[in-house]
């Protein structure tokens, strides 16, 4: 199993509303990150976990909020988002922090209405 | 910080050879990578530089000059599947903490 995966792949929410962003890897990796990507645009470190613990926070806003609950899962908790907050969501997880092949999800399309 | 660059479009013929440049500038760097993205799909790994040099992998290579801060991609036998996105991304270390920074990306158009 060589798969990183995403739940939802779409999501629409409101500005009042809270949902969580799901991510699930079962390669054994110890590092597992989530970017940001806007149209046209690279994607944007967010958040990275090593050994389930934050090691990397990218200067973003408390209304995300992330958790890694064990080694194979990476949650991220949204709440009060804005408009400018939509763009594809992107997990991905890697053997060790930085220096090797980091695979990526297929990502969650986020729409805030 | 990081900074890294590299041509926003590039346009190449079926068949032919295209080389995507990338420069950067950046301390404590741990190595580059190249990943290829389609339009509304996840980034997938492309090649890994972390010494000086070229490596090769069936139609792609990579090369490498950290004294430079230069990379380039080369593309050969193009075929119109290639038409994407291409990142250069580098691995750095700052206090301990390693993180992977991607370029602007070069979309890449593929014409028959």
């Amino acid at each position: 199993d060589t798969e990183v995966t995403q739940t939802p792949k779409h999501l629409v929410m409101g500005m009042t509303n809270k949902k969580s962003l799901k991510c699930e890897q079962h390669m054994g990796h110890r590092a597992m990150y989530w970017y940001k990507q806007k149209a046209k645009k690279p994607p944007e470190l967010m958040f990275v976990y090593s050994y389930e613990k934050l090691s990397i926070n990218e200067s973003v806003p408390s209304r995300f909020s992330p958790e890694c609950p064990n080694s194979s899962l990476l949650n991220l908790h949204l709440h009060a988002l804005q408009p400018e907050d939509s763009a594809l969501y992107l997990c991905a997880s890697s053997p060790i922090r930085g220096v090797t092949e980091a695979f990526f999800g297929q990502g969650t399309r986020l729409t805030v209405v | 910080g990081q900074n890294i660059d590299q041509p926003t479009e590039m346009t190449a013929t079926e068949g032919a050879i295209v080389q995507i440049n990338c420069t950067y500038q950046t301390s404590g760097f741990n190595g580059l990578f190249w990943y290829q993205q389609h339009a509304g799909e996840a980034p997938t790994f492309l090649s890994y530089n972390v010494l000086d040099g070229l490596e090769e992998k069936g139609r792609f290579s990579s090369f490498l000059s950290r004294s430079k801060g230069y990379s380039y991609l080369l593309l050969k036998e193009l075929q119109m599947k290639d038409s994407a996105s291409y990142l250069c991304a580098v691995s750095a270390s700052n206090f301990g903490n390693e993180k992977l920074t991607f370029g602007t990306g070069t979309r890449l158009t593929i014409i028959p």
